[in-house]
């Protein structure tokens, strides 16, 4: 059974470019959720997707943006990049919007690295 | 603003020896996580705790909550090198996957 797939693994931009991470979720769930992990520090929420519509939203600008398609995998757009966008970026899918007992299932992360 | 603070942030235990990691959280919250992550890699879920009072345990790690306190122990017992890793709580505020995590606490066990 296939977890949480993102690509790529690793990718390195410029300052000003744009760039798309994709995530297949775990089979069974229907919810994407996107996190950024800055060097030596915890995740960040970024945003959720759950039925092709952005759900719920953390503290970050519009320059990051994303899409969940019908198959439930999702993309996360940044653009204009800065240095400070450079971190591991994670995935995480789970089924439904609310948790009960259940926990997010993490991928294995998009490494960016902005120049 | 929900806040979330484990201690220590760096911990080098010796083999063998028992230790405690907190975190404290600043709001109330529907449910409390533990994470384990290995360098470069993802993070793997250990534990969920539902409600106040809640314990949970798998081999050499157990976790617990007081949402009274707003605290979650992580305790380890006779640690082993296997058990090296970063060690994350987070919080969901209001049962819809969206996580605060804290900082993470860090943790070598050495011979």
């Amino acid at each position: 059974d296939a977890g949480v797939t993102q690509s790529p693994t690793h990718l390195i931009k410029t300052r000003g470019q744009q760039v798309t991470l994709r995530c297949s979720p775990k089979s069974g769930h229907d919810t994407v959720s996107w996190y950024q992990q800055a060097l030596g520090q915890g995740p960040q929420f970024i945003f959720q997707y759950y039925e092709e519509e952005e759900r719920q939203r953390g503290n970050f600008p519009d320059r990051f943006s994303g899409h969940q398609f019908p198959n439930y995998s999702s993309e996360l757009n940044v653009n204009a990049l800065l240095l400070g966008d450079s971190a591991l970026y994670l995935c995480a899918s789970s089924f439904g919007l609310t948790s009960g007992a259940n926990v997010l299932t993490f991928g294995a992360g998009s490494r960016l690295t902005v120049l | 603003e929900l806040k979330v603070e484990q201690n220590p942030l760096f911990l080098s235990m010796q083999e063998g020896k028992n230790y405690t990691i907190y975190c404290n959280y600043s709001t109330t919250s529907d449910r409390l996580y533990w994470y384990r992550q290995d360098p470069g890699k993802s993070l793997e879920s250990l534990f969920v705790l539902l409600s106040n009072g809640a314990v949970k345990q798998e081999g050499r790690l157990m976790a617990s909550l007081d949402t009274k306190a707003r605290l979650s122990t992580l305790h380890i017992t006779a640690a082993v090198h296997d058990l090296s890793a970063t060690y994350f709580c987070a919080v969901d505020r209001n049962s819809g996957y969206a996580l605060n995590f804290g900082k993470g606490t860090s943790l070598l066990v050495t011979p």
